[in-house]
Parts: C-alpha cells; sequence; structure tokens
C-alpha cells in the first residue's frame, strides 16, 4: 500500500532531550515536507526537500534540523526541544512539482515538558 | 504562492451538494489550484486539483472560473463523513502553503 510513515505516534519527552520523528514513502517521490500544526495557527511548512541532499527551509524552520540522505527517509530532528514545539507534526511526500499532490502521514503527537 | 480565501464555515444537508468556493485573485498562470480535506487530527487528505479545466474524480468536482480567480469545490452527495476542514491552496513549486480553510459539517 502507498504511504507515508511517521514514527511515532505519541511522543512525550523533556526539555533539551534530543530526538527524532523519522518519516518513510514507499511512493518513490522526489519532493518531502514536514508541517506541525497548531490550534489557531493551522498548518505551517518547517522543511521541504526537493530531492536527496536537498532541503530548504519553510515557514517555522527554527529549532528544527533534517536531512534527506535517501530517497525514501525524511527524519525530523528536535536537537534541543522545548515547550513551544509541542504540536502535531505531519510528513507528506509528492512526486512532482506542481501536478500531483501531497500524500500526509496519519501524524506525531509531541508533547516536550 | 498565491493566497487564497475561503469562508470560515458552511453547512450541508446529508445526501445534498456541498458547493465550496474559493478567492485566488492574485493566481498566476503556471499556479495549480489544490484541495485537500483533513477530518479531525488525522493527516490532510488530497481531494483533487486542476489548472485551468474543469475536472473531476470519484471524490469530487473542481469548477474554476475562466478567469482563474476563484474555484469551486464540489461534493455532489455529502455524506456525514465529509465533515471536515477543506483546505484551497494554489501552489506553484514544492511548497504547499494551507490557509484557514473551511469547516464543512455535514448534517443529518
Amino acid at each position: 500500500e502507498a504511504q507515508v510513515t511517521q514514527n511515532p505516534r505519541y511522543l512525550i519527552t523533556v526539555t533539551g532531550k534530543k530526538l527524532t520523528v523519522t518519516c518513510s514513502q514507499n511512493m518513490n517521490h522526489e519532493y518531502m515536507s514536514w508541517y506541525r500544526q497548531d490550534p489557531g495557527l493551522g498548518l505551517r511548512q518547517i522543511y521541504y526537500s526537493m530531492n536527496v541532499e536537498v532541503t530548504d527551509k519553510g515557514d517555522v524552520p527554527e529549532g528544527y534540523k533534517v536531512s534527506r540522505k535517501e530517497k525514501r527517509n525524511f527524519p525530523l530532528i528536535l536537537e534541543s526541544p522545548s515547550p513551544n514545539q509541542t504540536s502535531l507534526y505531519f510528513c507528506a511526500s509528492s512526486q512532482d512539482r506542481r501536478n500531483y499532490g501531497y500524500t500526509f502521514g496519519s501524524g506525531t503527537r509531541l508533547t516536550v515538558v | 504562492d498565491a493566497k487564497t480565501t475561503q469562508p470560515p464555515s458552511m453547512d450541508c444537508a446529508e445526501g445534498r451538494a456541498a458547493n465550496l468556493p474559493c478567492n485566488h485573485s492574485t493566481i498566476s498562470g503556471n499556479e495549480y489550484v489544490y484541495w485537500y480535506r483533513q477530518i479531525h487530527s488525522q493527516g490532510p487528505q488530497y481531494i483533487i486539483h486542476g489548472l485551468k479545466n474543469n475536472e473531476t474524480n470519484e471524490m469530487a468536482s473542481l469548477i474554476i472560473t475562466e478567469d482563474r480567480k476563484s474555484s469551486t469545490l464540489i461534493l455532489p452527495h455529502a455524506t456525514l463523513r465529509d465533515t471536515a476542514v477543506y483546505y484551497c491552496i494554489v501552489r506553484s513549486g514544492s511548497r504547499l502553503t494551507f490557509g484557514e480553510g473551511t469547516q464543512l459539517t455535514v448534517n443529518p
């Protein structure tokens, strides 16, 4: 089944403890992206990647890192999480720049205490 | 990417057509119109997209005006499961910028 898989689905962590949220897609998509969703602020893009080894900042990149060493994986790294990074995170992938829809993962609900 | 404007909420009776409008008056010639929906806190789901012609798939129809400054998503026979937030997005590159969307509530 074609899908975007995020792990974990739920995570509670403490301030400053490095964590990684994994994202993997099995559709051979070039484009991948991370979003966070917060009440009243909607979905905001954190980082995106147009292909292997090509990443760029979205609208809210501060406090996050990403890597794209292989096509299928696009992990989101929080080096030193803070409570304001408590959010619902979504990974998404797409085959083409403009003429293809993004497929989203099921989300990761992160709580930083 | 061009900005979109959608009504914050709409209601629809079950079994009737739901027509969701979107204004994108600053759209440029190479930008596509995309529609997604999000049910509760699930990942957004792709519905349909188009450039300038009307489009139809198994989920919905997309009507784009001739000047491309607005569009309408049509769910022909809305069901309770179509209750969701619907996002209209104009996309020119790899970025997808979500606005506030329209909360569609389908009533029995």
